[in-house]
């Protein structure tokens, strides 16, 4: 069975770009969530949403950062303009019913020149 | 503020060498704590569910506890395939369904 997908695995580009990541949850799984990880910070959430809904945002760190889910299937986190200090692994991962437990992609390395 | 703390940050066992991981936690209201595995360039696995002090769960060489203040990770005769980062998490009572704490995790390596 499929997991969580997440696309692309890698992603380099130049500060001031525009970075989009994409997930497809696991079917049936109502939760979506949008972490990211560093050493320094850890594993840290971003955003999160429950039947596409966004219910929590407090984690976003400014502006520059968007997420949307317009359906079951798909979300996708956006960053505009992009600043070297957003350089880090990006993880999606769906849950059902409660959020717990999380089932992870494996995640995007986003690295900004 | 739900607060999680992991430690030691990394443990170096040797093969068949049991030891524990220790997570500490802070919350209003215990809902349920979560330990995953994390390999190097992979989201984290989940482990283990526990919800209540007193609880264990187990499986092939891993066994977690709790208490009110804290959750064990108990390895025995590690294998070298053990070596990853497991990753401990909390979620409280009344807070956003879903939204949890995670500990900034124990990265196990386990020499033949």
């Amino acid at each position: 069975d499929a997991g969580v997908i997440q696309s692309p695995r890698h992603e380099v580009t130049e500060m001031g770009q525009e970075v989009t990541l994409r997930c497809k949850p696991i079917s049936g799984h109502d939760y979506l969530f949008w972490y990211r990880q560093t050493m320094m910070r850890g594993l840290e959430l971003l955003i999160y949403f429950n039947n596409n809904v966004p219910i929590d945002d407090s984690g976003m760190p400014e502006d520059r950062f968007s997420a949307k889910m317009p359906n079951a299937s798909f979300s996708t986190l956006k960053i505009q303009p992009s600043e070297p200090r957003d350089s880090a692994v990006y993880f999606c991962a769906s849950s059902p019913l409660g959020g717990q437990p999380q089932h992870f992609g494996d995640g995007t390395r986003l690295s900004i020149l | 503020e739900d607060q999680v703390t992991q430690s030691p940050e990394a443990l170096r066992l040797q093969e068949g060498e049991s030891s524990s991981l220790n997570c500490s936690y802070t919350v209003s209201g215990l809902r349920g704590l979560f330990w995953y595995r994390q390999d190097p360039g992979k989201g984290p696995e989940f482990l283990f569910t526990l919800y209540s002090a007193g609880e264990e769960k187990e499986k092939e060489r891993l066994k977690a506890t709790l208490t009110k203040k804290e959750s064990f990770l108990h390895i025995t005769a590690p294998k070298p395939e053990d070596s990853a980062t497991y990753l401990c998490a909390v979620q409280a009572v009344g807070t956003n369904a879903g939204k949890s704490t995670f500990g900034d995790g124990t990265t196990l390596t386990v020499k033949p």
